[in-house]
């Protein structure tokens, strides 16, 4: 069983749309919670990290759901330059666990 | 403050040649490592280093060393290059066992083997 699971998409979305990235884990003793963005062929940067409470930046808004072991990534009213992939990363003491992303493109 | 640095940016290789991409990080974080990423594909562990003189193997070792001397530098070396190791090599770096801090990434090599 892969460690993360995520839809790959593609999501294609009107500039102004919200959209919702779910990603299941396969291991309950995954302690950290992070959405990463990564653009064409360049390095994934942190998008914000995931609390157990729900955390929002902005127009991105994030959900950890531990019993479920399922994490979620809304973004509201999307822009052009939030095409990118979304990767979902649970940590396990020092092993980041990395999807394979959800794509998404945002269309003027 | 340059965060992580690799080079180079792109190589080409021909079969069997062999070669060091470079890594370093001025964070003073004790933890690095190395992925490749191929079309289609997630991240895949390499290697990983926990700290000077320690290294483990990752997820797909095979045809890759690694050395960590310093906590500053982590050079991952391709003893006898084959086309299949044709991908993108990220470095990455994170403060060790703090839960909940993140992994910052280098730029990442390009790396073609004809």
């Amino acid at each position: 069983r892969k460690e993360v699971e995520q839809d790959p998409g593609p999501f294609n979305v009107p500039e102004g749309a919200t959209v919702a990235f779910n990603c299941t884990y396969s291991n309950s003793a995954s302690q950290s919670f992070f959405w990463y963005r990564q653009d064409c062929r360049k390095e994934p940067k942190l998008l914000m990290s995931v609390y157990s409470s729900g955390n929002e930046d902005g127009r991105f808004t994030a959900q950890l759901n531990r019993a479920s072991q399922y994490i979620s990534l809304l973004i509201r009213d999307s822009k052009l330059s939030d095409s990118a992939t979304y990767l979902c990363v649970p940590r396990t003491g020092n092993q980041f666990y990395f999807g394979t992303g959800t794509s998404l493109t945002v269309i003027p | 403050n340059a965060g992580v640095t690799q080079t180079p940016k792109f190589q080409v290789l021909k079969t069997g040649q062999s070669m060091t991409l470079q890594c370093a990080q001025d964070m003073n974080h004790e933890y690095m490592s190395w992925y490749r990423q191929d079309p289609g594909m997630g991240l895949r562990l390499i290697h990983y280093s926990v700290g000077a003189g320690i290294t483990d193997q990752g997820e797909v070792p095979n045809g890759y060393n690694v050395s960590r001397s310093t906590t500053e530098d982590f050079p991952l070396r391709l003893l006898s290059a084959a086309p299949s190791q044709t991908s993108v090599y990220f470095c990455a770096s994170s403060r060790q066992g703090a839960g909940t801090d993140t992994q910052y990434f280098g730029p990442g090599t390009r790396l073609t083997v004809l």
